[in-house]
């Protein structure tokens, strides 16, 4: 069974730059044809997709974020990683990692808050 | 990007009714369209993709239709655990967007 898990600080300061580690178990992240995920959800709204990397290292970007995003993955390590930089209170919210079939999410993380303070 | 309007909002139900949600494209997206359930402090669950196909492990009361700009995902015999938010995404396109939500409640 494939499991998705974040880690990382749960307080940043305003202009400093947010770091997560989404660690896979279960399944290789080099293997298949999956894409791994990032979306975050502002607390009571709604959910936003900030993008996801394939094995090979090919990315795609929210244009919204993408001057300040930089996915990457470390398939050694069966990890891939989120930093956004220049963060702002806007910035805070709950962050999830999930696999992605190349059109629908089928495996989420549990999430992991990140507060901008 | 493509925009995601959700109708209703909200909706007060009880146990054993057939309820409908509406998503609605700001464009064409053919049938790239995800039907997701949150449940509060919870991440998203996958239940329809593609606009109708039931993600393994999902109930049959669940089910999904539409194409083009308009879909709908109905309910058909409200239970207990059903009691919760909707958000349809749609995939067609990057940035993938998610709708508004629908919170549905007793």
């Amino acid at each position: 069974q494939v499991q998705l898990r974040e880690s990382g600080p749960g307080l940043v300061k305003p202009s400093q730059t947010l770091s997560l580690t989404c660690t896979v178990s279960g399944a290789s992240i080099s293997r298949g044809t999956y894409y791994w995920t990032w979306i975050r959800q502002p607390a009571g709204k709604t959910l936003e997709w900030i993008g996801r990397i394939y094995p090979t290292g090919t990315t795609n970007y929210n244009p919204s974020l993408k001057s300040r995003v930089i996915i990457s993955v470390d398939t050694s390590r069966n990890q891939f990683f989120l930093k956004l930089s220049s963060v702002t209170a806007a910035d805070t919210a709950v962050y999830y990692c999930a696999r992605d079939r190349t059109y629908s999410v089928d495996v989420w993380g549990k999430g992991t808050t990140v507060t901008v303070s | 990007d493509i925009q995601m309007t959700q109708s209703p909002s909200s909706l007060s139900a009880s146990m054993g009714d057939r309820i409908t949600i509406t998503c609605r494209a700001s464009r064409d997206i053919n049938n790239y369209l995800n039907w997701y359930q949150q449940k509060p402090g919870k991440a998203p669950n996958l239940l329809i993709y593609s606009a109708s196909t039931l993600q393994t492990g999902v109930p049959s009361r669940f089910s999904g239709s539409g194409s083009g700009t308009d879909f709908t995902l109905t309910i058909g015999s409200l239970q207990p655990e059903d009691f919760a938010t909707y958000f349809c995404q749609q995939t067609y396109n990057t940035p993938f967007t998610f709708g508004p939500g629908t919170t549905v409640d007793v």
